[in-house]
Order: C-alpha cells, then sequence, then structure tokens
C-alpha cells in the first residue's frame, strides 16, 4: 500500500486478556518502530527492528510486551495479560532506514482500551 | 524513556495570528524533526534540520535548530484553521549516532478560536 497500515484501528478488551497489533510497513523500509501514546502525551519508544539486525527493545515497559517482524514486512505487537494502564494508541512508524538521520512515516494507530 | 521539553503545552489563538512554540532537550541532538498529528491520525513529517543553526522554512512554516544543538523552535505564521493538531518536536540524540531512533517531545496543542 501508499502508507503504513495498522489493524485494527480500535481495540477493546478485558483487563488479563492478551492483545496482538498489527503494522504493515510501506513496502521496502527495512526500519519498524513502535510507540505507545497515552491520552494528552507524546510519542513513547517501544521497539524498533533495522533489517536482519536485533531488535532494541529497550523501550519496552515490560516482559509483558513483545513484539515479532517476519524479514522486512509485517510487524506484530503482542500485550499479554492486559492492564487497564496499558489503554494508549499504539504508533507504527517505518522508514527507509539508511543513515543517521531519517523520515519515519507513521501509521494511524490502533486504539486500545482495556477494560 | 526521555522526553523532551516542549512548551507551550497548549495554545489558544484566534484564526491569522503567529504562532511559535519551542523545544529543549538537556542533551546535544545530530537532528531535529518537527511533525503535526490530526486527530485519529499518525504523525506527519513537518519539517527536519539537520545543522546546528539551520533556518528552513516550508510555507507558512519555519524551523530553527539551535546553536546550541540542545533546542529547536517551530514558527506558524498566519494561522489558519487546518493548522489545529497537535505539534511534536524529535529528535536524534548524539549518543543514538549511528542507529535511527528518535525521541520525541510532549506536544503542544494548537487550537484556534473562532
Amino acid at each position: 500500500g501508499a502508507g503504513v497500515s495498522q489493524s485494527p484501528s480500535n481495540k477493546v478488551t478485558e483487563k488479563g486478556k492478551d492483545v496482538e497489533l498489527r503494522c504493515d510497513p510501506i513496502s521496502g523500509h527495512t526500519a519498524l518502530y513502535w510507540y505507545r501514546q497515552r491520552l494528552g502525551q507524546g510519542l513513547e519508544f517501544l521497539i524498533y527492528f533495522q533489517g536482519n539486525s536485533a531488535p532494541d527493545k529497550s523501550g519496552l515497559p515490560s516482559d509483558r510486551f513483545s513484539a515479532e517482524r517476519t524479514g522486512e514486512s509485517v510487524s506484530t505487537l503482542t500485550i499479554q495479560r492486559t492492564q487497564q494502564e496499558d489503554s494508549a494508541v499504539y504508533l507504527c512508524a517505518s522508514s527507509i532506514g539508511r543513515g543517521p538521520w531519517e523520515f519515519q512515516y507513521f501509521g494511524a494507530g490502533t486504539r486500545l482500551s482495556v477494560l | 524513556g526521555q522526553q523532551l521539553n516542549q512548551s507551550p503545552q497548549s495554545m489558544f489563538i484566534q484564526e491569522g495570528e503567529d504562532v511559535s512554540m519551542n523545544c529543549t532537550s538537556s542533551s546535544i541532538f545530530n537532528t531535529w524533526l518537527w511533525y503535526k498529528q490530526d486527530p485519529g491520525e499518525g504523525p506527519v513529517l513537518l519539517i527536519a534540520l539537520y545543522k546546528a543553526g539551520e533556518l528552513t522554512s516550508n510555507g507558512r512554516l519555519t524551523a530553527q535548530f539551535g546553536i546550541t544543538r540542545k533546542d529547536s523552535f517551530l514558527n506558524i505564521s498566519a494561522s489558519i484553521p487546518s493548522d489545529v493538531g497537535i505539534y511534536f518536536c524529535a529528535g536524534q540524540p548524539l549518543v543514538n549516532f549511528g542507529n535511527e531512533k528518535l525521541t520525541f517531545g510532549t506536544g503542544t496543542r494548537l487550537t484556534i478560536i473562532p
């Protein structure tokens, strides 16, 4: 597709359930990022994938959070045993990934509500 | 994780007014970026800055990379209704040189009063 696609756009779940969020990056983009944006807050870095390198997981808030990426395509962010504080918009971005500076293109996000 | 300090947190202005917001950090940055986020959408890149002192314009938007490399500002001239949204600064700290991880600011919410 033309841009970064995320699904679902909205997800309502019960506390304690697992959720899986999906991101389809722009074709050809080797770098992929996940961010969390709580209501009225800025973007909080979660995890970063670059090509076949080991992902930078330094932003994951707990071991309930994990993410995978298949090659240079789709990524899934999984949150296990969801808690109410996990409620936020989860944004995915991708970029060409060359050089220390670059442009990140964002998806519209998945709004997660944990009841 | 680290976040950049943006100010003001929110602005209420009348159409046609000029807007100024800034972003500061305690550490040196290699790159400064400014994004705009509309409701229900992801952020969209507005301006990118790569050198200390650089001043770059994109239409009615002007941004500068501070000389100290620890700050940046964004100006919007003659605001119009479609300027409403949340503006984020983002940057690449010097310590992250060699990877593409960005640090984002806390955002400035711009509202235009009718």
